[in-house]
């Protein structure tokens, strides 16, 4: 049973595409998050999501918008996809802001 | 603001041995320690926190970690190596100044040598 799961785990797409991550957690937690982990594996906070309600927004291109339907759902849109953006993309859930997170197993997003 | 610093990009042990990866914090106020754990091609896996009380924080897999006030430093270890610790490590804080963010260490990859 995952707890926190990721969809696709692969995806490749060209330059200019817009395309979604989902993330599901079953864990009944109230905090969400979306990271990006960098060829060199720096890993960045970009987004956090308490019940629904956006509570970080870190300095990411507004290409990136987060949607959260529910509190167990929180997906990444990302349009017009540039080269840099090639990452692996890390959802994450926790209890409640900042405290330990359950991360899912990761989007590698390979832009061509 | 709120940091952590790993000084070493990689630490090589031989199994058995014990094994220490460092972080150092600089933080205003109490600190809220975390250390993760990344295996190849996986997500990150929580293994210990520290909030307040004890200095020694023992957590997954047989691991702890020693916060040290005067040292600013919440130095990751294990007794005894395994093979299978081989991993990447991060050390993480909380920044309550900045909506209780987590911010992340660069990493500290550890090679157990057989």
């Amino acid at each position: 049973d995952t707890a926190v799961s990721q969809t696709p785990k692969y995806l490749v797409t060209q330059m200019g595409n817009d395309k979604s991550i989902k993330c599901e957690q079953n864990l009944g937690h109230d905090t969400m998050y979306w990271y990006k982990q960098d060829s060199k594996k720096f890993l960045k906070i970009m987004f956090s999501y308490n019940n629904k309600e956006l509570i970080i927004n870190e300095t990411v291109p507004n290409r990136f918008s987060p949607k959260s339907p529910d509190k167990a759902h929180l997906n990444l849109h990302i349009n017009s996809l540039e080269l840099g953006d090639s990452a692996v993309y890390f959802c994450a859930s926790s209890p409640d802001a900042g405290t330990w997170q359950y991360f899912g197993p990761g989007t590698r997003l390979t832009v061509t | 603001a709120q940091s952590v610093a790993q000084p070493e990009d990689q630490v090589n042990v031989a199994e058995g041995n014990p094994l220490t990866v460092k972080c150092t914090y600089s933080v205003s106020g109490n600190p809220y320690l975390f250390w993760y754990v990344q295996y190849p091609n996986r997500g990150l896996q929580f293994l210990l926190k520290y909030i307040t009380g004890d200095n020694l924080v023992k957590g997954s897999y047989g691991f702890e970690a020693e916060f040290n006030k005067s040292q600013t430093s919440f130095h990751l270890k294990k007794p005894s190596a395994l093979v299978s610790d081989s991993a990447l490590y991060f050390c993480a804080v909380r920044d309550m100044y900045r909506d209780d963010k987590i911010i992340f260490g660069k990493g500290t990859r550890l090679h157990i040598l057989p």
